[in-house]
């Protein structure tokens, strides 16, 4: 158990829709990261948060947004779903904004039908 | 962008057996990171390295960052069945504070 937690763990929706996932980073950690992992395009990093503010951000659709909260959770929104958003999101949290390493949750299997 | 290289996509060892993969890249890299990952859960680290031509052990596992600080090595000794997932390398660069992870090589482990 790395201490992290993401819910929910699996989420079925419907294209066009918004869904949002949750995550709470383990305990004394600042920053959290967010990843999608699909079978042909691996680990794909989208964007970072470090004590509330955005720090670093990466293959991230327009139509997806994240925020982290005063409580250190975050959490991220996928919007007008597609077929392709399809995967599993993995969110991972680190103690500082630097921290080389990262400590990975369960993840969320999102499936758009 | 950077990308790191894992292959073969798969290997399949027999119980006992040792495995070495390694992980490359066309740019530098000062961090090196080997994860596993099991069906169904997230990656858990298994070891960080940190300066060129480091050698870390966990284990059975042993993991090298390569003295040109564009690749590393994981090896794994006398394999067990628990050895089954998906062994992924990452690395990071300057001062930029996101991982560039590989595509993962699935390790089968026959009993």
């Amino acid at each position: 158990d790395s201490g992290v937690t993401q819910t929910p763990k699996h989420l079925i929706t419907a294209t066009g829709q918004r869904v949002t996932l949750r995550c709470s980073p383990r305990s004394g950690d600042l920053s959290v990261y967010w990843y999608q992992q699909s079978l042909d395009q691996g680990l794909q990093f989208l964007i970072q948060y470090y004590n509330g503010e955005e720090r670093a951000k990466g293959n991230i659709l327009e139509r997806f947004s994240a925020q982290q909260f005063p409580d250190l959770h975050s959490e991220l929104n996928l919007s007008s779903l597609e077929l392709g958003d399809s995967a599993l999101y993995f969110c991972a949290s680190s103690v500082g904004v630097l921290s080389h390493e990262q400590y990975f949750g369960p993840g969320t299997r999102l499936t758009v039908t | 962008g950077q990308q790191l290289n894992q292959s073969p996509q798969s290997m399949f060892i027999q119980e006992g057996e040792d495995v070495s993969m390694n992980c490359t890249s066309s740019s530098i890299f000062n961090t090196w990171l080997w994860y596993k990952q099991d069906p169904g859960e997230g990656p858990v680290l298994l070891i960080a390295l940190y300066k060129a031509g480091e050698l870390t052990s966990n284990g059975r596992l042993t993991a090298q960052f390569g003295i040109t600080r564009k690749d590393s090595f994981l090896n794994i000794s006398a394999s067990i069945p628990s050895d089954v997932g998906i062994y992924f390398c990452a690395g990071r660069s300057g001062a930029n504070s996101k991982l560039t992870f590989g595509k993962g090589i699935t390790l089968s482990v026959r009993p």
